[in-house]
Parts: C-alpha cells; structure tokens; sequence
C-alpha cells in the first residue's frame, strides 16, 4: 500500500506565475489536508476536503488559494499569481480513522 | 501565546541518553499527535494519543488531559533521532479545521555519537 504522495516534489515558479500542487492519498482514504510550512515557521492548516467537499477552509488565504479533491484524481491546491512569500513546503496528510499519513512535501520557491 | 507550546526548543545530548520533549496546550482536545522530521524535511507520524500512555520501540509517549499536557520519551537515543520532533493536537474547535492540527513549533534534537 503505497504512502501518501506529492508532486511535484520541488517546483519553482516566477512571480505571477501559477503553481499546481498534486496529493494522492493514501488507497481508501478519503479525507486529505493541506499544510503550509513557511521557513523558519512551524505548520500550519489550510484546508480539510473530502472528496467533492471542502469541509474547512479556514486556513487558506482568501485570495490566489483555492483547492479541490475531485471524485476521480489527486487533490489539488492551486496558487495564482504566486509571490516570493508563497515560497513554503506544502505537505498534505490523508486519513482514514484518526491518524493522519503525510506525504512528503512540495517545496516551492517563487523567484 | 500559541496554542500548543513545546519545550526545549533546541536539545543536544549524547548517544545514550534519555530524552524528554514536553508538549502543553492551552485548548480542549480531542486527540495529540507526536510527528518526526527529519531533515530530508519528510514527516512521520510516531503517535496519537488521546489518553495514557504508548510505547513503540524506544519511544514512549504520554498524555495528561487534566493538566493538559503530553511528553516524548526517547530511550538509549542514537544519532539517527536526530530530527525535528513536532507536537500536534485536534482542537475541539474549528480554529484548526474540523480534525485539522494545530502545531507546535518543534523541538530540535541532535544526538551526538
């Protein structure tokens, strides 16, 4: 049973441009999180979906952020026009019952 | 203040030695996580507690919900703990995202040989 997996695992983008973050999760697991570590920073939330469902969003910026967890596909954060502070580890985590299995990270850097 | 503090912020031992991380929190919970990261940046979930005590190999982790506080034992520690090791709860309220972590900022362990 393969772990939870990202890509891409490194990706750099120019200012304006957009990034595209895939999650797969775990095989069964239909609730997936994203988490922003900003550097030097701890962790911290930004969205909680379910497949076809945003269940919470609190954690997202309001604006450029947005992401899904379609019926069939990874999930997917999407960053517009991203600037040189979007430059963070992106981590997502699924779960099943309780604990939560984290992939190993897309590190983006925004020149 | 946030919400989940963890204590040292940074630890050097020796190969050998007992390690202590302490975690407290200041909201409601209905579960803790203990994570490691490892300097590759990866991270590995060690443990969820919701109560007591739990053991996996050298590693012991408790909690006390009362006081509101957990730890992180670490026994006979070799240089290959030397990681990040990460404090994380499910807050009884939104603030995290229904089931998301809220976490601490991490204790930063070397073990020397």
């Amino acid at each position: 049973n393969a772990g939870v997996m990202q890509n891409p695992r490194h990706l750099v983008r120019r200012r304006g441009q957009e990034a595209r973050l895939r999650c797969s999760p775990m095989k069964g697991h239909s609730h997936v999180y994203w988490y922003r570590q900003l550097p030097e920073e701890g962790l911290k939330f930004m969205v909680y979906l379910q497949k076809e469902n945003i269940i919470d969003e609190s954690g997202m910026p309001k604006e450029r952020f947005s992401a899904e967890f379609p019926k069939e596909g990874p999930s997917i954060l999407r960053i517009q026009q991203v600037v040189r502070g979007d430059s963070a580890a992106y981590f997502c985590a699924s779960r099943k019952e309780y604990t939560q299995y984290f992939g190993p990270g897309t590190r983006l850097t925004v020149l | 203040k946030n919400e989940v503090e963890q204590s040292p912020q940074n630890l050097t031992a020796q190969e050998g030695e007992f390690i202590t991380i302490n975690c407290s929190y200041s909201v409601g919970i209905s579960a803790l996580h203990w994570l490691q990261q490892h300097p590759g940046g990866g991270i590995v979930s060690l443990f969820m507690l919701s109560s007591g005590k739990k053991k996996h190999g050298r590693l012991i982790a408790t909690i006390n919900i009362q006081e509101k506080h957990s730890s992180l034992h670490i026994t006979a520690s070799h240089p290959r703990d030397s990681a990040v090791y990460i404090c994380a709860v499910i807050a009884m309220y939104s603030g995290g995202g229904a089931d998301g972590l809220t976490f601490g900022k991490g204790t930063h362990l070397i073990i020397q040989p």
